[in-house]
């Protein structure tokens, strides 16, 4: 099963916007544009902040927002906030299985 | 309110078995896939296993397959996760999901496996 590749982290100041990159060992894995984002802050159920590549779940800010191009997904916040610094997943369904990430540790300076 | 709440984690040696349970209330639960995730102490999230709604169709990463099995019980609004043959790299907080793109979507918060000697 392949993988996928996340900076392990990444770092802004209140208001700047970041882009956590997620790239595909091959191809099949984005597929299906079945690409997902998660938030997770340690001891908290992971929250779903993108789906389908660049579509935004209801109640999720729109300074969250989605991309593909080619083997890489990316996800960008555009006006960081405090409470973004959390870990964020990529994640995609390849066919016969769903591959997470390793996830990219956000800090807000 | 919309939840899954996950049980059954404990403590157990390697080559034992464990059965998880995750149980949902307050929204239309056999239209899910509902989904395993896990993660290990101080590493990320790790997709285990999916059902579809009605149970006909399953799903396994290679890591887990043959000695996990999923199963749900619609009537129960029950998903479970058969772990046999655990090892100490099973040891990882396991999560429950509704799905990994739907709208909306739920998790639980958690359930504790601990395989060690």
């Amino acid at each position: 099963q392949s993988a996928l590749t996340q900076p392990r982290s990444v770092s802004g100041s209140p208001g700047q916007s970041v882009t956590i990159s997620c790239t595909a060992t091959s191809s099949d894995v984005f597929r299906y544009n079945y690409v997902s984002w998660f938030q997770h802050h340690p001891g908290k159920a992971p929250k779903l902040m993108i789906y389908d590549v660049s579509n935004r779940p209801s109640g999720v800010p729109d300074r969250f927002s989605g991309s593909k191009s080619g083997n890489t997904a990316s996800l960008t916040i555009s006006g960081l906030h405090t409470e973004d610094e959390a870990d964020y997943y990529c994640c995609s369904f390849a066919g016969t299985y769903w591959v997470f990430g390793g996830g990219t540790k956000v800090t807000v300076l | 309110e919309d939840q899954l709440v996950e049980s059954g984690g404990g403590l157990v040696q390697p080559g034992g078995s464990l059965r998880l349970s995750c149980v949902a209330s307050g929204f239309t639960f056999t239209n899910y896939w509902i989904h395993w995730v896990r993660q290990a102490p101080g590493k990320g999230l790790v997709w285990v296993s999916d059902i579809n709604p009605d149970g006909s169709s399953t799903k396994y990463a290679d890591s887990v397959k043959g000695r996990f099995t999923i199963s749900r019980d619609n009537a129960k609004n029950t998903v479970y996760l058969q772990m046999n043959t655990l090892r100490v790299e099973d040891t990882a907080v396991y999560f429950c999901s509704s799905g990994l793109r739907s709208d909306p979507n739920y998790w639980g918060q958690g359930t504790l496996v601990t395989v060690s000697s």
